[in-house]
C-alpha cells in the first residue's frame, strides 16, 4: 500500500502566484522526498529532508516536515508556467524501499 | 553522462507473450529499483537491488523477475504478460545501498501495452 498521499489531487494557479501541495504518511521515516514529473518524463528529484530537520529550501521551494503530524508540504513561490507538472512525495523508512503517493497535478495558466 | 537509460521507449505485446524491459545507469550507482505508474496511484515499487548479485521484492512483484549480474544493468523480465501488466515502467537509480536514503535518478520510462 502507498505510504504517502497528496492533497490536493490537482491544483491550477495563475502564474505569478505561489502554489502549496500536502503529503501525509502513516508510518515512521526516515526522510521525505519530493519529485516532479513532466509529462511523458521520468521524475526529478526535488528536495530531500530527513526526520530531524524541520524546513529545507531549493530556490523558489520550501519543504516543511512535521512528524508529529506524519505530514510535509511543499510550497513553490512565484510560480511559473514551467513549474506545470506533477509532483510527488516519497518516503524512506528503515527499509530499503521509497513508498510514492498518487501526485499533486499542477497547472500554472499563463 | 547518460544517466539513467531505459529501453524499449515503447512496446506493445500480445497476452502470455515474454519480454525484458532494460535499464542501464552509468554512474556507479548500487542501488537500483523498478516501478509501474498507473493512473491515479502513483508509482508502485516492483523489484530492487541494493547492489550486484543481490535483489528483492517490492510492493508489486508478482509476474515479474529481476537478476542484477553487474553494477550497471538491472533489466526486469515480464514472463507472461498479462492485460493488468500495461503500464509505464520506471527504472531508478542512486548512488548507495540504503537506496531509500538518497534522491533517486529516473529514466523516462517504458510505456508498456498488453492486448
Amino acid at each position: 500500500s502507498q505510504q504517502g498521499e497528496e492533497d490536493p489531487q490537482a491544483l491550477s494557479i495563475q502564474e505569478g502566484e505561489n502554489a502549496t501541495m500536502n503529503c501525509s504518511y502513516k508510518t515512521s521515516i526516515n526522510n521525505l522526498q519530493w519529485y516532479r514529473q513532466n509529462s511523458g518524463r521520468g521524475l526529478v528529484h526535488l528536495i530531500l529532508i530527513r526526520s530531524n530537520e524541520r524546513e529545507k529550501h531549493s530556490g523558489r521551494l520550501r519543504v516543511t516536515l512535521d512528524t508529529s503530524k506524519k505530514s510535509s508540504s511543499l510550497l513553490i513561490t512565484a510560480s511559473r508556467a514551467a513549474d506545470t507538472a506533477s509532483y510527488f512525495c516519497a518516503t524512506g523508512g528503515n527499509d530499503y524501499k521509497l513508498s510514492f503517493g498518487a501526485g499533486t497535478t499542477v497547472t500554472v495558466r499563463a | 553522462n547518460a544517466g539513467v537509460t531505459q529501453t524499449p521507449k515503447f512496446q506493445v505485446l500480445k497476452t502470455g507473450q515474454s519480454m525484458t524491459l532494460q535499464c542501464a545507469q552509468d554512474m556507479n550507482h548500487e542501488y537500483m529499483s523498478w516501478y509501474r505508474q498507473d493512473p491515479g496511484m502513483g508509482l508502485r515499487l516492483i523489484h530492487y537491488s541494493v547492489g550486484a548479485g543481490i535483489t528483492d521484492q517490492g510492493e508489486v512483484p508478482n509476474g515479474y523477475n529481476v537478476s542484477r549480474s553487474t553494477t550497471e544493468d538491472f533489466p526486469l523480465r515480464l514472463l507472461s504478460a498479462a492485460p493488468s501488466q500495461t503500464s509505464v515502467y520506471f527504472c531508478a537509480s542512486s548512488y548507495n545501498g540504503q537506496g531509500n536514503h538518497q534522491p533517486q535518478h529516473f529514466g523516462d520510462g517504458t510505456r508498456l501495452s498488453i492486448l
